[in-house]
């Protein structure tokens, strides 16, 4: 069976840091683009970062670049996503997803709170 | 950054009756491959979001074929053929042929 198993999520202040992991299980990760997709309380979903099989190409949105950065460890089927200087209006629910072009399973989101 | 827009935003349906929403893209989402990379996704209350239709047409595993999915270029349509009520949920449109990724706002569909 095909999981994705996030966690990290925080409750953490304006400025802070925290390290979000997605562990899966039930395909060749080494194989799969990987997302980050996230939806803050009450909103729709946004697309965060994804990366290639090899983690060599990585891609942002706007709104996460120079702050975020997406990483991969194929021997140990984890997909993570380092979260610096965060701010209020990065509090979601954090989903990682298999593929990149065509999301197509997701995990079942971890919590991430900015606040004072 | 490729804007995608739904609409309507909301959808109150009728148990048993059709229902369609429209995704437009800002540019073509043709891609270099040939491929048209616009999914579909169901989101359920309370729950992750679950894929419904990848490549603009094509189900995925599972999913009623009261569901289906049309369109080219830059519009899109998903359409339900008859309302369960199981259908209740946001539904979104999102293209993978661009970086970054985007999603539509979101399209709400309730019974009546």
């Amino acid at each position: 069976e095909v999981q994705l198993l996030e966690s990290g999520g925080d409750l953490v202040q304006p400025g802070g840091s925290l390290r979000l992991s997605c562990a899966v299980s039930g395909f060749t990760f080494s194989s799969c683009g990987m997302s980050w997709v996230r939806q803050a309380p009450g909103k729709g979903l946004e697309w965060v970062s994804g990366i290639s099989t090899s983690g060599g190409s990585t891609y942002y949105a706007d709104s996460v670049k120079g702050r975020f950065t997406i990483s991969r460890d194929n021997s140990k089927n984890t997909l993570y996503l380092q979260m610096n200087s965060l701010r209020a209006e990065d509090t979601a629910v954090y989903y990682c997803a298999k593929d990149t072009a065509a999301p197509v399973i997701w995990g079942q989101g971890t919590m991430v709170t900015v606040s004072s | 950054d490729v804007v995608m827009t739904q609409s309507p935003l909301s959808l109150p349906v009728t148990l048993g009756q059709p229902a369609s929403i429209s995704c437009r893209s800002s540019q073509s989402l043709v891609s270099s491959d040939g491929n048209t990379y616009l999914n579909w996704f169901q989101q359920r209350p309370g729950q992750s979001p679950r894929r419904l239709i990848y490549k603009v047409s094509n189900r995925d595993s599972g999913v009623p074929d009261r569901f289906s999915g049309s369109g080219s270029g830059t519009d899109f349509t998903l359409k339900i053929s008859r309302v369960e009520a199981e259908d209740v949920g946001v539904y979104y449109c999102m293209q993978g042929t661009h970086w970054p990724r985007t999603f539509g706002q979101g399209s709400k569909v309730e019974i009546k």
